[in-house]
């Protein structure tokens, strides 16, 4: 079983549709990163969380330290989200990120 | 703009040659990091470096060695002794040594495919 765990692993949605996609971890974290790889292969980070939520314009990046759970928002989706989203933990004591498989987000217009 | 460059981005080699990936940064960024994707898995790194001259092995560095002889450059070197070199490798930094309230800037990537 991996540490890090995401879901769905591909996600297909209309244009304006609210987007959820979920990270889950089995240790003990300092940190959470949410990252977004365009079909170029680049990664772009989009949050760092350590406890409750950000924002950044039509995105909202969510974590409950206690369930161990983080979740991704995009509200009114548009095509140009489509990509990879991946989620990465530091566990507590460690210099290294372990990394989720990604999700794939495809909107259609 | 401040960022990471990868250099080249595509790179096709020969089974049996060595082959050097450049990542510069010039983020004034301490810690450094490589890592190699594949299809349905996620990044695993491959080598980390916190400091100028100091490098650790990362959970696949069989047959890739790096170096770190200046801050601003941390290029790797893909051996004939990795038995499954093509992927897309990634080079990574963060402003100081893996500090948790660091975030990541990643290059562009190079893909590199060995026949």
């Amino acid at each position: 079983k991996n540490e890090v765990e995401q879901s769905p692993q591909n996600l297909t949605a209309q244009e304006g549709e609210f987007i959820t996609i979920n990270c889950s971890y089995s240790v003990g974290i300092s940190a959470l990163h949410w990252l977004q790889q365009h079909p170029g292969g680049g990664i772009v980070s989009l949050f760092m969380l350590s406890s409750g939520k950000k924002k950044h314009g039509r995105l909202i990046a969510t974590i409950n330290i206690q369930e161990k759970h983080s979740s991704l928002h995009i509200t009114a989706s548009h095509p140009r989200d489509s990509a990879v989203y991946i989620c990465a933990v530091r566990p507590q004591g460690a210099q290294k990120l372990v990394f989720g498989q990604g999700t794939r987000l495809t909107i259609n217009p | 703009d401040g960022g990471i460059t990868q250099s080249p981005k595509y790179l096709f080699r020969k089974e049996g040659q060595n082959v050097t990936l450049s990542c510069e940064q010039n983020l004034n960024h301490d810690a450094m990091y490589w890592y190699r994707q594949d299809p349905g898995q996620g990044l695993r790194l491959i080598y980390y470096s916190q400091i100028v001259n100091d490098f650790q092995k990362g959970d696949i560095a069989e047959g890739y060695s790096v170096s770190r002889e200046k801050k601003e450059s941390f290029p790797l070197t893909v051996t004939s002794a990795q038995k499954n070199p093509t992927a897309f490798y990634l080079c990574a930094s963060t402003d100081s040594s893996g500090s948790y309230n660091s975030p990541l800037h990643f290059g562009n990537g190079t893909r590199l495919t060995v026949t």
